[in-house]
């Protein structure tokens, strides 16, 4: 079975330019999370859905960043404008449950750097 | 609030050593959810094990074993005869019941297996 898909697995891009990370969960889960990884601040989670619908996201940093599953084979995450410090590792992960005891499974992530 | 505490930030062995990794964990709820994950130097994130809070009996798997201790809120992990492939970093993370899904992580162990 294929696990979480990322694309673009690199990025490189200039301050002020739109980002948009994509993810492709592991086919019947429903819970879908995304992190993001930094020297500074380790992983810490940005925003998580159930069934499509987005539960908290208390952790996205201010109101560049935005996410949306429009359906349950699909997440972006979109940062507009972007700025050198939102360089990061981000992850997208999944679960098969609305159950914590359900480890997630996380994709190889998407390597951000914004010049 | 939920915090993980991996005291640990680097360690290096001598392959055939054993090592252990320490995790530490503070969280109020009654039933929580331990794991931990391996981080290559390639960069993705791998699920090694999923611990609940009502089960305490410790785990091996080949070369892999965890010893979870609720009295002292511990989940340390030891490698056995490490071997330079285990050279990565190790995260240890929690997750609640209820409402809160998202995977808290610590900050990470190094380990640096020389061969």
């Amino acid at each position: 079975d294929a696990g979480v898909i990322q694309s673009p697995r690199h990025e490189v891009t200039e301050m002020g330019q739109e980002v948009t990370l994509r993810c492709k969960p592991i086919s019947g889960h429903n819970s879908l999370f995304w992190y993001r990884q930094t020297m500074m601040r380790g992983l810490e989670l940005l925003i998580y859905f159930n069934n499509n619908v987005p539960i908290d996201d208390s952790g996205m940093p201010e109101d560049r960043f935005s996410a949306k599953m429009p359906n349950a084979s699909f997440s972006t995450l979109k940062i507009q404008p972007s700025e050198p410090r939102d360089s990061a590792v981000y992850f997208c992960a999944s679960s098969p449950r609305t159950n914590s005891n359900q480890p997630q499974h996380f994709g190889d992530g998407t390597r951000l750097s914004i010049l | 609030a939920q915090k993980v505490t991996q005291a640990q930030t680097e360690i290096s062995v001598v392959e055939k050593e054993d090592v252990t990794l320490d995790c530490v964990y503070e969280t109020r709820d009654t039933t929580y959810y331990l794991f931990w994950y391996k981080q290559p130097p390639s960069g993705e994130l791998v699920f090694l094990i999923r611990r609940n809070s009502f089960d305490e009996q410790n785990e091996i798997s080949g070369r892999y074993s965890w010893d979870f201790q609720k009295s002292t809120s511990s989940f340390n992990f030891t490698i056995t005869a490490s071997q330079v492939v285990d050279s990565a970093v190790y995260f240890c993370a929690l997750s609640g019941s209820g409402s809160a899904r998202q995977l808290t992580f610590g900050s990470g162990t190094q380990l640096t297996v020389l061969p």
